[in-house]
């Protein structure tokens, strides 16, 4: 299957710093991909959707300008945090889709990036 | 509006026992759904999806458009089932993703 990787798996950082996640589709070209949040024990929490070239799509409730995301190729997505505090600490998980194909639909996820602001 | 609903957060079965993890949607257009599982300190990966009418390791789930439902079944569970299982609808149009609260399923020995 395809295969999607995050960097960093984990990140401490202090509180007032901004933190950069990113997402790569290693074997195949993402023109979509998706930043979900996990909190303990919880679901995954659909933060944006990021498009190549384009302006990303976020969900109601998530502040655009604290979480930048930047999708400037086909491989390659980040997500900013900016001016982090300790609530902003988190999983956040990448995902991306096949276009086409006869994986058409199916998510491959990243590791997810665990991010804790001291 | 768009949800997916997993009322069991914890599911225990002895091994052998069968398995129903429940699945509930709501969604106005034409449903996409799926069945995510997360082993322990692994990513999340597919398990089946719908359109497939596929049995992997076992499970199978059918769409019931009528209850709005897509449970997750298995006869005889196995420990390696173990697991936190996650159901998905994806909308049509923006291919947005919905998740499910998650179950997690451990299978007594």
């Amino acid at each position: 299957g395809a295969v999607v990787s995050q960097h960093p798996s984990w990140v401490i950082c202090k509180s007032g710093t901004s933190v950069k996640i990113e997402c790569r589709s290693l074997d195949f070209q993402a023109t979509t991909m998706f930043w979900y949040r996990q909190f303990p024990k919880q679901s995954l929490m659909l933060m944006a959707t990021s498009n190549e070239g384009s302006k990303a799509t976020y969900e109601q409730g998530v502040e655009k300008d604290k979480f930048l995301i930047n999708h400037a190729s086909l491989t390659l997505s980040t997500l900013t945090v900016t001016s982090a505090h300790p609530e902003d600490s988190s999983f956040y998980i990448c995902s991306a889709r096949v276009p086409g194909g006869p994986n058409t639909g199916e998510l491959f996820f990243g590791e997810g990036s665990r991010l804790t602001v001291l | 509006a768009q949800r997916v609903t997993q009322p069991e957060k914890l599911l225990s079965v002895f091994k052998g026992a069968p398995v129903e993890l429940k699945c509930n949607y709501s969604y106005s257009g034409s449903p996409e759904l799926f069945w995510y599982v997360q082993y322990s300190r692994q990513r999340l990966q597919l398990l089946l999806r719908h359109i497939s009418r596929e049995s992997i390791k076992g499970f199978t789930a059918d769409l019931n458009k009528g209850e709005t439902s897509f449970h997750l079944k298995k006869p005889f569970a196995q420990e390696e089932d173990s697991a936190m299982y996650y159901c998905a609808l994806r909308t049509s149009g923006t291919y947005k993703y919905i998740f499910g609260t998650g179950t997690r399923l451990k299978v007594l020995a």
